[in-house]
């Protein structure tokens, strides 16, 4: 069983730019959620996206977007990127949607933007 | 509002001795799960435990332990016979179950530090 995959593992991009990351859900789970992590704090939630459609969202603007691909894996998309945009973007995936202690993260992408 | 608190920004544990990471936390969810999760340098986070409200008895999962509270709101993590892998960010992190249990809010984390 392949656990959570995240690609590419760290980028650097212009603010002002566009970036797209990528998450391969754990097999068999169909929820997918991304997180924010700055560097020093804890992982803030941007969204979760389950069977296709977007469940929730955290405090992020909407330059922040995703979507959900029917194998259930996932992208984030961030438009027009800050200085304040450069963290670690976890994905986690879990079975269902409800179930908080079945949650598998992948190894994260560190963004940094100049 | 949901908020996770960690006072604790470093610990120092000797090798082999228990360790107790403090958490709080505040919801106005009747139903919530709360968990640890542990944060090594490589920077993947990995679930250590669980505890659900409306659990009786406080998780374990072979060494770790998590020591509820409900009336004080607190979700303590207690690792047992430390050992020097241990040496890591410590997340407690909550979901409200009533909200369709979507979103998981992060404390700020502890750091742990191993001696041997």
């Amino acid at each position: 069983e392949t656990g959570v995959t995240q690609s590419p593992t760290h980028l650097i991009k212009t603010r002002g730019q566009q970036v797209t990351l990528r998450c391969s859900s754990q097999s068999g789970h169909n929820t997918v959620s991304w997180y924010q992590q700055a560097l020093g704090q804890g992982p803030q939630f941007i969204f979760q996206y389950y069977r296709e459609e977007e469940n929730g969202r955290g405090n992020f603007p909407p330059r922040f977007s995703g979507l959900q691909f029917p194998n259930y894996s996932s992208e984030l998309n961030v438009n027009a990127l800050e200085l304040d945009d450069s963290a670690l973007y976890l994905c986690a995936s879990s079975p269902r949607r409800t179930e908080p202690d079945e949650q598998y993260f992948g190894p994260g992408t560190r963004l940094t933007v100049t | 509002a949901q908020k996770i608190t960690q006072t604790q920004p470093g610990m120092f544990v000797q090798e082999k001795e228990a360790v107790t990471l403090d958490c709080t936390y505040d919801t106005s969810d009747q139903s919530y799960g709360l968990f640890w999760y542990k944060q090594p340098s490589s920077g993947e986070m990995i679930f250590l435990i669980y505890q659900g409200s409306y659990d009786e008895q406080n998780a374990t999962e072979g060494r770790y332990s998590l020591n509820f509270q409900k009336a004080r709101k607190s979700a303590n993590l207690v690792i047992s016979a430390s050992q020097l892998g241990d040496s890591a960010m410590y997340f407690c992190a909550m979901r409200g179950l009533n909200t369709g249990g979507f979103k998981t809010i992060f404390g700020a984390g502890t750091r742990l530090f191993v001696k041997a």
